[in-house]
Formats: C-alpha cells, sequence, structure tokens
C-alpha cells in the first residue's frame, strides 16, 4: 500500500520568508514516481513537478526547489522568499510502478499556505 | 491549450436525486480519473477508466457509478445522492505508459452540495 504524509496542514508566513512543505512518503515499490500539485484558491490543481525514484538530483525552478531523499522516503518542498500568489494548498503525490489503479495519484492531505503583506 | 473540463462548477442537489457530473477532455488521453476532494482528507480516487467503456474501482467507489461511452468523457454518478456525498470533485486525465507520468490534467472541479 502507498501512503503519503503531509504532516503541516497549515503554514502561515510573512512575504519574502523561506518556507518548507514537508512530505514524507511510503510504498513497497522500487520504482515509484512523486509529484507537487499547487491548488490556488481558484480550484485548479497545477502541476508543478515530477521525480522519480531513480533520481535523487534536487531540482531548482526559480524560487521553488525540492529536496528528494530516499534515505528518509522525503520530497520536500522550498519556496524561496515567498509572494502572496504562492497561497495556495500544495498536495504531494505518488505513483508507484506496480500501479494497480491506471496511474492514479495518491494523494497526501495537502498543506494550505498563507503569505501575508 | 490542453482542457479537462466539467459541466458546473457549483451543483446543489437534493437527497435521493440521481446526479450526473460530467467531465470532457480534450486532449484525445486513454486515462480518465474522478477524485473526491474534502478538507483534511486530500484527494481520494472514486473511479478511473483506461479506455473506452472500460471502469475500474478506486478507493472510494461506495455509492458512485461512472460512465465512459466516448473517449474524451467520463461521467460521475451518484445514483441516489446522499448527504455524505457533499463535496468537491475533481475530473483528471493523462496518456498512458510512464512515458506519460508527467502529469496528470485536471478540471476546475464541481462542487456538490447535498440538501
Amino acid at each position: 500500500a502507498q501512503k503519503v504524509t503531509q504532516a503541516q496542514t497549515e503554514i502561515s508566513v510573512v512575504e519574502k520568508e523561506d518556507v518548507t512543505l514537508d512530505c514524507v512518503y511510503e510504498t513497497r515499490d522500487t520504482t515509484y514516481y512523486l509529484f507537487w500539485y499547487k491548488q490556488p484558491p481558484s480550484g485548479e490543481l497545477v502541476f508543478l513537478i515530477r521525480r522519480n525514484s531513480f533520481d535523487e538530483q534536487n531540482e531548482i525552478s526559480g524560487r521553488y526547489s525540492w529536496n528528494f531523499q530516499k534515505s528518509t522516503s522525503s520530497f520536500n518542498f522550498t519556496i524561496t522568499a515567498s509572494q502572496v500568489v504562492d497561497s495556495a494548498v500544495y498536495f504531494c503525490a505518488l505513483i508507484p510502478l506496480n500501479s494497480n489503479s491506471g496511474y492514479a495519484l495518491n494523494f497526501g492531505k495537502g498543506t494550505s499556505l498563507l503569505v501575508t503583506p | 491549450d490542453v482542457k479537462v473540463t466539467q459541466s458546473s462548477r457549483y451543483l446543489v442537489k437534493r437527497t435521493g436525486e440521481k446526479v450526473f457530473l460530467e467531465c470532457v477532455q480534450d486532449m484525445d488521453h486513454e486515462n480518465m480519473f474522478w477524485y473526491r476532494q474534502d478538507p483534511g482528507l486530500g484527494l481520494r480516487l472514486i473511479y478511473f477508466s483506461y479506455d473506452v467503456k472500460m471502469k475500474e474501482k478506486g478507493d472510494i467507489p461506495e455509492g458512485y457509478s461512472v460512465s465512459r461511452e466516448k473517449k474524451e468523457r467520463f461521467s460521475l454518478i451518484l445514483e441516489s445522492a446522499s448527504t455524505n456525498q457533499t463535496s468537491m470533485y475533481l475530473c483528471a486525465s493523462s496518456t498512458i505508459g510512464l512515458a506519460s507520468l508527467n502529469e496528470q490534467f485536471f478540471g476546475p472541479g464541481t462542487r456538490l452540495t447535498v440538501l
């Protein structure tokens, strides 16, 4: 069985602060894919990143960076110099290679990020 | 611009009514999914389909059924709506195969209230 845990339910920061969203996963598969999605107040989920289990390289995209560590089963997401537009719910998700659900995403419960001016 | 559209953003129904939620994608994707989103529970898979007329149960199929008569359209049906089905419903689509595991494309969601 797969499980994704996002322990932080809500985070509130002031603009320009750095913030890290935690994601811990469980799976018996040796090959799997990890994702982050953003859900702004409008409701539509927006894809941010995908990582496969063989690629532990960290990734940076502008103010966003991701730290993937297989040793701790974590895939954390950091926003540097946060902005009000970053306010959203962020979901971490997992797809195991041997998926029996058509490669449906197994989501964490989400972390609600509020960035205030 | 790729798109997944859902027939309604907001829907209010009464207990016992039959409810249809429609989802259409224009990307010729094989896979389509219905998720339900509830506060504190994240998104949970209700049903998915990997081909026309094919359907498989997800994690929480009870009280729901689906229909996929055409590749681009995936309908979620609540045979007899109940108040505990008040929720946000999200449709998604994706292509098949490992190479396509870049992303699922999501619709804007339908917020269903059952009174």
